[in-house]
This record gives structure tokens, C-alpha cells and sequence, in this order.
């Protein structure tokens, strides 16, 4: 089956510093992922959506210039939190689509990232 | 713009017995996928079962299966033979059929925590 990695799985950060995560997929092609953020025991919510070679398209109420979002190849796109507050701490999950749509609309998640900011 | 709703927070089934979990959806296309995602503990995304909105047949996995309502945009799952191991919240996700970009983004309803019982 189709692997997405995120890294990493958990990370600690001092409010004012940037983090970033990855996330890869590792035997497919992607051209589309998506990030999405997650607060306990609630739904995913849709955070941005990562084109190959393009800008990210950003949702509504999104911070364009707090969640700095790159998708430098067909396998990675970083999510760069800048200057992390406390309120920015969540589980962040990414999802790839895969460029032959050979998974019937399927999208494959990370193993999800999350944030604590001190 | 489609929404999903999902009516039951939380639900209890007692282990062997059989448990149906509600979705209902809103969306003007005639063309989308639909999909049920398990969110056990671990906080990965596993996708349980899939249906494609052109095929009337309802969709089997093994012991998860789905009543596929198109007209009443209703998209229900039924967990048979309930396991320990499928507690866990559950995921009701639209997606369009349309290629590119954000319009492939996965909508979520909001979960609903299955409990079972020993």
C-alpha cells in the first residue's frame, strides 16, 4: 500500500521559534497533498493544500504567513510554523493524493506531528 | 460547498455485537467518493471502507459495511461481529470526483467515539 512519513512525530519548541514538518510519500507520486490540524477529540480541519511547483492554496482563517507551506518535489512538502505560540500547539496531520488516482479517490495519512509550544 | 455531518458523538456495542454509525452528507455533484476513516488511540488515519457515488452495490470489507443512500445523501456504517480492537473514532469523509488541487480535499464530519465493551 501507498506510505506517507511525517517528521516528527513530536516536537517540543520555546514560543518564537519556527518548526518544521515533513512529510514524504515514499513509494508514490504526489502532486497534491494537504495539511490538516487537529484538536483533541475533535475532526480534522483543513489547514492548506500543497500543489507541486505552485503556491499552497490556504483555508479560510489561515495564516498564510504563520504556516509556511512548500512542496519542492512530487515525495515532500514541509508545513514551517513561524514563531510558534502556545495556541499553535495541536496534531498536525498531513494527506497525499497520488498523481495516477489509482486508489479510487483515496488519500493516505502521516502518522500525524505534535506540537507543543512552551 | 458540501458538508458532512455526523449526528452521533459517541456510541457503545458490546464485543460480538453490531453497531451502525451515521452520516449524512450535502453536496450538489453526482460524482464523489465517500469514505469511513478509524481513528484508533495512535492517532493514524486508516481507512476502513470506501464507496465510489456511481456504483449503487455497497460497499464489504470483511466485517464493515456500509448502506449507501445517494438520493437521501445518506452513507451509514455497520460494524458486524464488534472487536475490542475497533474502538476508536470514526470518520465520515466526502471527497470530489473532480481532479486538482483543492477540490480533491477530504471533508470530515465531526466523529463519532466508538466504545466497546468486554
Amino acid at each position: 500500500g501507498a506510505v506517507v512519513s511525517q517528521h516528527p512525530s513530536r516536537v517540543i519548541c520555546k514560543s518564537g521559534t519556527s518548526v518544521k514538518i515533513e512529510c514524504r510519500s515514499l513509494d508514490f507520486q504526489a502532486t497534491t497533498m494537504f495539511w490538516y490540524r487537529q484538536f483533541p477529540k475533535q475532526s480534522l480541519m483543513l489547514m492548506a493544500t500543497s500543489n507541486e511547483g505552485s503556491k499552497a492554496t490556504y483555508e479560510q482563517g489561515v495564516e498564510k504567513d504563520k504556516f509556511l507551506i512548500n512542496h519542492a518535489s512530487l515525495t515532500l512538502s514541509t508545513l514551517t510554523v513561524t514563531s510558534a505560540h502556545p495556541e499553535d500547539s495541536s496534531f498536525y496531520i498531513c494527506s497525499a493524493s497520488r498523481v495516477d488516482r489509482g486508489a479510487a479517490g483515496e488519500l493516505f495519512f502521516g502518522e500525524g506531528s505534535r506540537l507543543t509550544v512552551l | 460547498a458540501q458538508t458532512v455531518t455526523q449526528s452521533q458523538p459517541e456510541m457503545s456495542v458490546q464485543e460480538a455485537e453490531t453497531v451502525t454509525l451515521s452520516c449524512t452528507y450535502d453536496t450538489s455533484e453526482s460524482d464523489y467518493y465517500l469514505f469511513w476513516y478509524k481513528q484508533p488511540p495512535s492517532r493514524q488515519m486508516i481507512l476502513v471502507i470506501r464507496q465510489e457515488a456511481y456504483k449503487q452495490q455497497n460497499a464489504t470489507e470483511n466485517r464493515f459495511s456500509v448502506n449507501f443512500q445517494k438520493a437521501a445523501k445518506s452513507f451509514s456504517l455497520k460494524i458486524s461481529d464488534s472487536q475490542l480492537g475497533d474502538a476508536a473514532m470514526y470518520f465520515c469523509a466526502y471527497r470530489s470526483a473532480r481532479y486538482g488541487g483543492a477540490t480533491n480535499k477530504l471533508i470530515f464530519g465531526t466523529g463519532t467515539l466508538l466504545a466497546v465493551q468486554p
